[in-house]
Parts: structure tokens; C-alpha cells; sequence
């Protein structure tokens, strides 16, 4: 059983501020690390797939980073606003287990909240 | 990208009973997976649905209490069988498409609750 983990499991903050959580996954068999947003009631969406190690990815507000050597990687939110509220998931894809290395496992989730 | 159609979107059923979710993508995929995520619990993967063959299962889930159909390239369904409360999840269909990196496409998800 591969170890996907999250922290915090929840957060709150307030409008403007900036934030962070962790995503650790396990160092050998590295693939990709995923990281999804996912809106009560929407269907997750991906914010990045990041396969290099010390790859640094952007979108708007949003960036992560990836250490695939010591198995971690953190998300930031700039400026965070009320529509950031949701859950991020991230999870990693491995190699070699279950049908050529398909599999994603997925972490608890952070649920993040912020407050207008 | 994929447009993923996943019905129904919500069900409370008795428990003892089934319940049928049907995923219907717009482009034909190769990979199609089926997940569960419990209250509090990380989403897991229940199996890989494959097209004219048997699904393929993860630990902990089988055939009788979760068939799955793949008939052709854009359609699935997962079937709960013989709910009992702790069935109650959100399950959702998730497609990959070869060429697009190794991201991951989702249904809206079905909200099951068993009474």
C-alpha cells in the first residue's frame, strides 16, 4: 500500500492571505505528481502534473513545486480569495505496480476555506 | 480534454438494494477507472473498467459486489450491489487520454447514501 499524504487536512483563512499545504509521497518508483482542485459539487480538475524533480509550476495565483528525491511537494495560493474554496487533492503516479504503472493514488485532501 | 458525463449525480437507497452508475465520455478513451471516496477517506480507485473484458480490481473490492460493464470506448457503469450504509460514498469515473500528458479527467460524481 503506497503512502500518499496531506497536510493540513483543513484550513481556514482569510481573504488576501497567502497559504500552503504539503503533499509526501513515497521516493522510488516516481512517475508524476498530480495535483487536482476539486469544488463541492463540480468534478476535480487539474491544476498541474509535474514530473521533474525541482520543477516549479504557475497558474495565476496557484504554484507548486516538486522534490521527488525526499518525496514532497507543496502547493501555494497568492492572494487567496473566496473561489479558492475547495479541496486539493494531489497524487502520485508510480511505476511498475497495476497495469504498467496506470495507477494514481491519491491523497486525504487539504479543504481549504476562505473567508470574504 | 474530456467531457465527462457521469448519472445519476445523487441517490439514497435501502439498503439490500442496487444501484447502477453510468459514466459516458465524448471521445473514445483508453483508460477508464472507477473510484470511491468515503466520508473523511482518501479517493481510492474500486478498478480499471476494460473494453470487451473483465474489469480489473484493486485489493478490497471484487466482482460480485461492484460488476462493471465496458462494452465499448466511451461508456461504463459500475454497479453497487447489495448496499449496506457503509456503501454510502461519492463515486466517481475517471478517464485518461493517451497524448495528454498522464492527467486525469473526472465525472461530477454520484453521492450514494444507503439507509
Amino acid at each position: 500500500i503506497l503512502n500518499v499524504e496531506q497536510s493540513p487536512q483543513s484550513l481556514h483563512v482569510q481573504e488576501g492571505d497567502s497559504t500552503n499545504f504539503t503533499c509526501s509521497f513515497p521516493s522510488s518508483n516516481f512517475y508524476a505528481l498530480h495535483w487536482y482542485r476539486w469544488e463541492t459539487a463540480k468534478s476535480p480538475e487539474a491544476l498541474f502534473v509535474m514530473t521533474l524533480n525541482g520543477d516549479e509550476k504557475k497558474k495565476g495565483r496557484i504554484s507548486a513545486t516538486l522534490n521527488t528525491k525526499e518525496g514532497y511537494s507543496y502547493l501555494y495560493i497568492k492572494g487567496s480569495q473566496p473561489e479558492d474554496s475547495a479541496t486539493y487533492l494531489c497524487a502520485f503516479h508510480h511505476l511498475g505496480l497495476n497495469n504498467a504503472g496506470n495507477m494514481l493514488t491519491f491523497g486525504g485532501g487539504t479543504r481549504l476555506m476562505v473567508k470574504p | 480534454s474530456a467531457v465527462i458525463s457521469q448519472k445519476p449525480s445523487r441517490d439514497i437507497c435501502q439498503r439490500g438494494t442496487s444501484l447502477t452508475i453510468q459514466c459516458q465520455v465524448d471521445s473514445q478513451v483508453t483508460m477508464m477507472f472507477w473510484y470511491r471516496q468515503q466520508p473523511g477517506q482518501s479517493l481510492t480507485l474500486i478498478a480499471t473498467a476494460n473494453q470487451g473484458s473483465e474489469a480489473t480490481y484493486e485489493s478490497g473490492f471484487v466482482i460480485d459486489k461492484f460488476p462493471i460493464s465496458r462494452p465499448n470506448l466511451t461508456f461504463s457503469t459500475l454497479t453497487v450491489s447489495n448496499m449496506s450504509p457503509e456503501d454510502s460514498s461519492i463515486y466517481l469515473c475517471s478517464v485518461r487520454l493517451q497524448g495528454a500528458g498522464t492527467e486525469a479527467f473526472f465525472g461530477q460524481g454520484t453521492r450514494l447514501t444507503v439507509v
